[in-house]
């Protein structure tokens, strides 16, 4: 079964600092990772997505993630954070159905919180 | 990229009564989910709705709950039936449209606090 477990429940950090949200996730076979990130009181928005090539991939805000397909992992990072990345951040796995659709498999969370 | 209203965007609900949340599309779509997200908690899938068939149910979620409706490729509705406190979620509405492989679209949540 697929799985996404991430590491921290809360990182808390101080403004202009950088920052890394941990991910590993398990699946017997290929997947499609996700980070998205939820401002209060808000929906649901994509940082970034790793579907394939290069195993670093950018994303929106200066956010960036490293697929490693040895460790299982896909972990998140900026290096200078501001007060406005203040949001909870979900790491997600994709399974692709034969139906070609695809469903997203969420990890826990993990709230940043950026202090001045 | 595909824009996602729901409604109603919060509500307060009396125990055992039952609540309609509408997910609006700005295109049309083949798959539509609906999420579950839980005071504090991560998004849990409720079902898959597909436009002309019977929604899919994940493990613990059932259609008496949660019925679905799915009449055209741009609307979908979910019904929280018999409401408890324990139902006092952010229900989310998501699409995948199809241009990219993965990524989904979500709308802003409908908020349902049950008393």
């Amino acid at each position: 079964a697929q799985s996404v477990t991430q590491l921290d429940s809360q990182v808390p950090v101080f403004e202009e600092a950088p920052v890394e949200l941990r991910c590993n996730y398990s699946s017997s076979v290929s997947v499609y990772l996700f980070w998205y990130v939820q401002y209060p009181n808000q929906g649901l928005q994509l940082l970034l997505k790793y579907l394939s090539g290069s195993t670093l991939v950018k994303g929106i805000n200066g956010f960036e993630a490293e697929f490693n397909k040895s460790q299982t992992s896909f972990h998140l990072r900026k290096p200078s954070v501001h007060i406005s990345d203040t949001a909870e951040y979900f790491c997600a796995v994709s399974l692709r159905f034969s139906g070609g659709y695809n469903k997203l498999i969420f990890g826990a969370g993990t709230r940043l919180a950026v202090h001045p | 990229s595909a824009v996602i209203s729901q409604k109603p965007s919060r509500d307060i609900c009396q125990r055992g009564t039952s609540l309609t949340i509408q997910c609006q599309v700005d295109s049309q779509v083949t798959m539509m989910f609906w999420y579950r997200q839980q005071p504090g908690q991560s998004l849990t899938l409720i079902a898959t709705a597909n436009q002309g068939s019977e929604a899919t149910y994940e493990s613990g979620f059932v259609i008496d709950k949660f019925p679905i409706s799915r009449p055209n490729l741009t609307f979908s509705t979910l019904t929280v039936s018999n409401m408890s406190p324990e139902d006092s979620s952010i229900y989310l509405c998501s699409v995948d449209d199809g241009e990219v492989a993965g990524e989904l679209f979500f709308g802003e949540g409908s908020r349902l606090t049950v008393l």
